[in-house]
């Protein structure tokens, strides 16, 4: 099956601090990938849809040039936290959609990176 | 944009039991509803889904309904197990996905 990989699983870092967060398709070729946040006991919430070769669509409220986003490759997508504070300490979490493959139900999530800022 | 809403946020039941989750969609141009199992510290795994032109899916243990009038879809477990034991997310998208708030499922052995 589609798998999707993130690296790290899980970084601590210091407040002030850019954080790169990498989100892969290992068997399959992915124009559209998603990065979404996810508070403790809480849903999933999505903060960007990157796109191969152009820039990433933000959703409301989630700032552009804190949350980097690089998607330069059909397997590679980042997400980097710039000057992380700690109210950035979240799960992270990507997915990617299959770029052979119509429809929303072929979008394959990661396992997620636990980011901590001290 | 669609709005999703899911209940009840946390559910206990006995092991060998069923457990049903429940969701509502306000869109009704989405078209696909999708649920997903979400363990600590993991991302979440599809388990099941439903296109809106079918009413009802099951796979083994898993059944997912949906009522498109109603705009509500629920999922289905039967003869639970502990491993059952996770948070459940429903979806719906027309073409991104909007997710619930979650369903902290406990089975209690």
């Amino acid at each position: 099956g589609a798998v999707v990989s993130q690296h790290p699983s899980r970084v601590i870092c210091k407040s002030g601090t850019s954080v790169k967060i990498e989100c892969r398709s290992l068997d399959f070729q992915a124009t559209t990938m998603f990065w979404y946040r996810q508070f403790p006991k809480q849903s999933l919430m999505l903060m960007a849809t990157s796109n191969e070769g152009s820039k990433a669509t933000y959703e409301q409220g989630v700032e552009k040039d804190k949350f980097l986003i690089n998607h330069a490759s059909l397997t590679l997508s980042t997400l980097t936290v710039t000057s992380a504070h700690p109210e950035d300490s979240s799960f992270y979490i990507c997915s990617a959609r299959d770029r052979l493959r119509i429809g929303p139900e072929t979008q394959y999530f990661g396992p997620g990176t636990r980011l901590l800022v001290l | 944009g669609e709005n999703v809403e899911q209940h009840p946020s946390t559910l206990s039941v006995q092991e060998g039991d069923s457990a049903v989750i429940k969701c509502t969609y306000s869109d009704s141009a989405s078209n696909y509803f999708p649920w997903y199992k979400q363990e600590l510290g993991k991302g979440p795994q599809l388990i099941i889904d439903i296109r809106s032109n079918v009413g009802e899916k099951k796979d083994q243990r898993i059944a997912v309904t949906l009522n498109k009038t109603a705009k509500h879809f629920s999922l289905h477990i039967t003869e639970t197990q502990p491993e059952d034991s996770a948070v459940y997310f429903c979806a719906a998208s027309m073409w991104g996905l909007t997710f619930g708030k979650g369903t902290h499922l406990i089975i209690q052995p």
